[in-house]
């Protein structure tokens, strides 16, 4: 199978920045995506890379590195509803259409 | 609609029961996806249409598990003889035409309890 590994829990202060690694180890790789969580809603969008670098938008950043399997989420000036979980999912083979999952990371913001 | 759509919200079963869970996806989208996730987990693949024709079925995890899409719309996820094991949230997805770049648009899910 393929693993895809993310922390479980982090805890951030509202303002602060959070950074959550993503790692992976796949039988291929033609992309990576992030996804917000809040409970009991549906999984939204954050971001998308399948080339290395960082891709900013707003708030949120994401980095990949392909040759280390690795890629993390940077949340800025964390504010409370950012407190969710945050998904890594990996697209194995090009023209596969699924997502392989992590377990995803709950963030929590404190005031 | 504006989202995805998914019906019943909560569906509570005896074991042995057959369910039906029902999603309505983005109007014109043409890929749909469903997933299983179990508490603390992330989503498990299930299956995969585009329009009505359902390409891959690959994480069903038994033949107890029958997905269903006849006009390319409306998709029903159905489960026979249900099991506890079987107690999860069963997300649906839709994407616009399927390309592998695309984002999926999720809806909230069905929780399913099987008692």
């Amino acid at each position: 199978g393929q693993n895809i590994d993310q922390p479980t829990e982090m805890t951030a202060t509202e303002g602060a920045i959070v950074q959550i690694n993503c790692t992976y180890q796949t039988s291929g790789f033609n992309g990576l995506f992030w996804y917000q969580q809040h409970a009991g809603e549906a999984p939204t969008f954050l971001s998308y890379n399948v080339l290395d670098g960082l891709e900013e938008k707003g708030r949120f950043s994401s980095f990949l590195s392909r040759s280390k399997g690795y890629s993390y989420l940077l949340l800025k000036e964390l504010q409370m509803k950012d407190s969710a979980s945050y998904l890594c999912a990996v697209r194995v083979r090009l023209g596969d259409y699924k997502l392989s999952f992590g377990a995803g990371t709950t963030v929590t913001v404190r005031a | 609609g504006a989202g995805v759509s998914q019906s019943p919200r909560y569906k509570v079963a005896k074991r042995g029961q057959d369910v039906a869970l029902r999603c309505d996806p983005i109007s014109g989208h043409v890929s749909l996806f469903w997933y299983q996730q179990a508490l603390g987990q992330g989503p498990e693949f299930l299956t995969y249409f585009q329009n009505e024709a359902q390409l891959d079925k690959s994480g069903l995890p038994s033949d107890r598990f029958f997905a269903e899409r006849p006009e390319g719309s409306v998709s029903t996820l159905k489960i026979q003889r249900t099991q506890q094991e079987d107690s999860a949230v069963y997300l649906c997805a839709s994407s616009i035409s399927g390309t592998t770049n695309e984002k999926l648009f999720f809806g909230s899910g069905t929780q399913l309890s099987v008692l």
